[in-house]
């Protein structure tokens, strides 16, 4: 069946712009996590969604990144006057929220120039 | 400090060897803990999970939890070249709906 998938795989943008990464979670998947991956190290959490409602976004570096689930499936990481120390490979994740484990996507890796 | 720590490697070993891999953490709120490995530009993929202390063992691998010491390890038996990965710890307040903290990986690499 189909896994976690995430758009775009790579994005190159400039200092200032404005990104969208996009999250399509696995089917009947209700929680979602985004987690930024930073080369050399592990996944560190960003936002978790249980439906459309974020439940945590203690992991949110600032005010710049946003992320949204209007309709409790696909979800939306958003990130303004992007900076070059954003660039990481953002990981989205999604779990069926019954005690199941949480399965990760391939990741978009973003760099900022 | 972190809240987990793990020894980044990188870590070479002959094909057949017996690998083991660790991590500490300083939190004893952490119940779940769970084994990624992570090949190049991939997501992560679950391995092992266990919960509270003890053994699992899943083919050539086993995950052990020493709660008392916040000690986790990872054993891979009969290490093949296809297990050259980073492999990840990571663990968890409760199963599903708790964030995952990760250590930082360790590089394993099998030569054949």
């Amino acid at each position: 069946g189909a896994g976690v998938s995430q758009t775009p795989s790579n994005k190159v943008t400039e200092k200032g712009k404005y990104v969208e990464l996009r999250c399509d979670p696995i089917s009947g998947h209700t929680a979602l996590y985004w987690y930024r991956q930073s080369l050399g190290q592990g996944p560190e959490f960003l936002i978790y969604f249980q439906g459309t409602g974020a439940a945590d976004d203690s992991g949110l570096p600032n005010d710049r990144f946003f992320a949204v689930r209007p309709e409790g499936s696909v979800s939306t990481l958003k990130i303004q006057r992007t900076e070059r120390g954003d660039s990481a490979v953002y990981l989205c994740a999604s779990s069926r929220g019954d005690g199941e484990t949480q399965y990760f996507g391939p990741g978009t890796r973003l760099l900022v120039l | 400090q972190k809240e987990v720590e793990q020894d980044p490697g990188p870590l070479s070993v002959p094909e057949g060897a017996i690998v083991s891999l660790n991590c500490t953490y300083s939190n004893s709120a952490f119940q779940y803990f769970m084994w990624y490995r992570q090949y190049s530009r991939k997501g992560p993929e679950l391995l092992m999970y266990t919960y509270s202390s003890g053994n699992k063992e899943d083919g050539r691998f086993t995950a052990q939890v020493d709660k008392s010491s916040k000690y986790i390890s990872l054993f891979i038996r009969d290490s093949q070249p296809s297990d050259s990965a980073t492999y990840l710890c990571a663990m968890s307040r409760s199963y599903n709906t708790d964030k995952l903290i990760f250590g930082t990986g360790t590089r394993l690499q099998v030569f054949p």
